[in-house]
């Protein structure tokens, strides 16, 4: 089974609207870490937000939030106010257990074009 | 230095080629990991150090792969007779602790190769 999944591989949306990035998961590890990353044309990965699984809230940077929901096993992106800038590859990611040394696993990732 | 630096940024190899490909993490990072990027997919994990010692090469896909971090700080990855299939983006990450709770990973800009 996959262990990280994004079904979207491609969104449009209006520049200045919402847009939800849907990313599910499994793991059996009761510890877990949830990571969203950016990668432009450029192809770095930039990282975007963190969300823990022991963490009561959502996490939220800037026009960033993490929609968590624990028992659905789903971390779903949100970017608010979308930018033409924000137009890059999106993908969520996930570390089992809370060591640095525990790789990431990736989703296939969801590309998202910002419409002026 | 400030980021991760991975060179060289392009390379095109014959099939059949040894290449080299060379990540230098941020300074006293402790933990590096590469990753392969096929075109269009998310990123695998192929191997990890901790210092200078690897811990994880079990994302390796042949023997044709090998990496190294000889002193703990620049890593090597090699891909010796390289095949079409090699052909991808090569991505290096490293981490500052052995123990983190949440972020950590920075990632360098990737190494595209293109294997002819």
């Amino acid at each position: 089974a996959q262990k990280i999944t994004q079904t979207q591989p491609g969104m449009f949306v209006q520049e200045k609207e919402a847009v939800t990035l849907d990313c599910t998961y499994d793991t059996s590890d009761p510890s877990y870490g949830l990571f969203w990353y950016k990668q432009p044309s450029s192809g770095e990965m930039i990282f975007l937000i963190y969300q823990g699984s022991y963490d009561q809230q959502n996490a939220t940077e800037g026009r960033y939030s993490l929609n968590f929901q624990k028992a659905r096993k789903s971390a779903n992106l949100v970017i608010s106010a979308s930018q033409l800038g924000d137009s890059a590859m999106y993908f969520c990611a996930m570390r089992e257990g809370r060591a640095a040394g525990n790789m990431l696993t990736f989703g296939g990732g969801t590309r998202l074009m910002v419409k002026p | 230095g400030a980021g991760v630096s991975q060179s060289p940024r392009y390379k095109v190899a014959k099939r059949g080629q040894d290449v080299a490909l060379r990540c230098d993490p941020i300074s006293g990072h402790v933990s590096l990991f590469w990753y392969q990027q096929a075109l269009g997919q998310g990123p695998e994990f192929l191997t990890y150090f901790q210092n200078e010692a690897q811990l994880d090469k079990s994302g390796l896909p042949s023997d044709r792969f090998f990496a190294e971090r000889p002193e703990g700080s620049v890593s090597t990855l090699k891909i010796q007779r390289t095949q079409q299939e090699d052909s991808a983006v090569y991505l290096c990450a490293s981490s500052s602790s052995r123990q983190t709770s949440n972020y950590g990973y920075t990632f360098g800009s990737g190494t595209r190769l293109t294997v002819v």
